[in-house]
């Protein structure tokens, strides 16, 4: 069973730094790409960034580039999004997403997990 | 990159069809999703590829997408249906969330 768990989430100051972890359990990590999406409080969704299985290829949305950056680790089955400079528009849930097809880059979501909060005070 | 534009709210009588629609340019030449989120919970893919369903969805949802609009039908709405749907669609290096439709079935 496909299971993804985020953690990493807290209270952090504007302009601060802050490291987001996804556990990835049930599946071959490395043939599949992996994203961040978060959705802000009350808000809808809004992709942020995509590696690929290989971790080749990152790819992030205009609003959080330069300042944020994905990677992962294939031995702990692990994904991470490393926030810097961060802004008070970044507070929202961040869900960690599993590509749908394997070996490609789709970016369609089949599994979710369940959201990391991150809150930016300024 | 391009936007998706879906209405904010829909409200339909249990047993009823609702349609939810997503537009933008040229949108039927590129692959939507469609995303069901009750509240508190994390998303769940129900449509994918424009028309197809991942495995456990209802026949009742369908999807289809033609020149500008794409749009998840859900026939016979059940009241267990009322959520936030979001359509999606990518292209090579970026993906793209509609703003959302809140169902409410009532």
């Amino acid at each position: 069973e496909v299971q993804l768990v985020e953690s990493g989430g807290g209270l952090v100051q504007a302009g601060g730094s802050l490291r987001l972890s996804c556990a990835a359990t049930g599946f071959s990590f490395s043939t599949y790409a992996m994203s961040w999406v978060r959705q802000a409080p009350g808000k809808g969704l809004e992709w942020v960034a995509v590696i690929s299985g290989s971790g080749h290829e990152t790819y992030s949305a205009d609003s959080v580039k330069g300042r944020f950056s994905i990677s992962r680790d294939h031995s702990k089955q692990m994904l991470f999004l490393q926030m810097d400079r961060l802004r008070a528009e970044d507070t929202a849930t961040y869900f960690c997403a599993m590509d749908m097809w394997f070996g490609a880059l789709s970016l369609t979501f089949d599994y979710w997990g369940q959201g990391a909060l991150v809150i930016v005070s300024s | 990159s391009f936007d998706l534009i879906q209405p904010p709210s829909l409200s339909v009588s249990p047993g009823q069809t609702a349609s939810v629609t997503c537009s933008g340019d040229k949108l039927g030449s590129k692959l939507v999703s469609w995303y069901q989120q009750r509240p508190g919970r994390s998303p769940v893919l129900v449509i994918y590829n424009d028309d197809k369903r991942p495995s456990g969805i209802p026949e009742r949802f369908a999807g289809s997408n033609s020149g500008n609009t794409a749009t998840l039908t859900i026939s016979e709405t059940q009241a267990v249906d009322e959520a936030d749907f979001y359509c999606q669609a990518w292209d090579t290096t970026t993906a793209v969330f509609g703003g959302g439709t809140r169902l409410t079935v009532l």
